[in-house]
């Protein structure tokens, strides 16, 4: 089974701090993907990544960057939390650059900015 | 673009009784439709997928969904629910050609009731 594991569960930062959100999968996926998930608005596409070192905005990519060194490891920052960005983050990952290979998800990261 | 809506946010059904949940996207040609299950405090488990051929398919846990072209919907059914099935399922829709990205619907939250 295809396993993503996000570092933290739950974290909580303060306003204006540089924030690491680290997800790993495990199965060599080239595509990893990081996601808002807020009530009423469903899963939101932040960045997501096809190869390593490679990035591409997603729909709301505005306060967030990203990171992809290896090609297990895609990291969401958030340069100046803001409580805004108070959220649910997912992480998730598939095999191919094609649109019939699912995505495999994380438990999720509930990020709170205060 | 492709998206799609979910238009029901809750939905409660008895114990027993049978289930459908509605998804309806819009895309401009034969789309790949997902469905996901995400239980509390959990990531996104993925229930079935439809890419083409037969436009019933099974998934996990006793699910099923139908694809109607004519109808733009891919609901998603379950004969006989259990408490368990308690939990939000989100609807997904990824194009046909192009890189993989896929767009959630908002989510329906299903409560069983004893």
């Amino acid at each position: 089974d295809v396993k993503v594991t996000q570092s933290s569960r739950y974290l909580v930062k303060r306003t204006g701090e540089k924030v690491f959100l680290e997800c790993v999968q495990d199965m060599d996926h080239e595509n990893m993907f990081w996601y808002r998930q807020d009530p009423g608005l469903g899963l939101r596409l932040i960045y997501f990544s096809y190869d390593v070192k490679m990035k591409e905005k997603g729909d709301i990519p505005e306060g967030y960057s990203v990171s992809r060194e290896k090609k297990e490891r895609f990291s969401l920052i958030l340069e100046s939390a803001s409580t805004n960005q108070t959220s649910m983050y997912l992480c998730a990952s598939s095999p191919e650059k094609k649109a019939n290979q699912p995505q495999h998800f994380g438990d999720g990261t509930r990020l709170s900015i205060l | 673009a492709q998206s799609v809506t979910q238009p029901d946010i809750h939905i409660t059904v008895s114990e027993g009784a049978s289930l459908e949940l509605r998804c309806n996207y819009s895309y401009g040609a034969t789309p790949y439709l997902f469905w996901y299950v995400q239980s509390p405090g959990q990531g996104l488990q993925l229930l079935l997928k439809y890419f083409s051929g037969d436009t019933l398919v099974q998934g996990i846990k006793g699910f099923e969904a139908e694809f109607k072209r004519s109808q733009s919907s891919f609901n998603l059914r379950k004969p006989s629910v259990h408490w368990s099935d308690a939990a939000e399922y989100f609807c997904a829709v990824g194009a046909a050609t192009g890189f993989q990205k896929l767009v959630f619907g908002t989510g329906t939250r299903l409560l069983v009731s004893p």
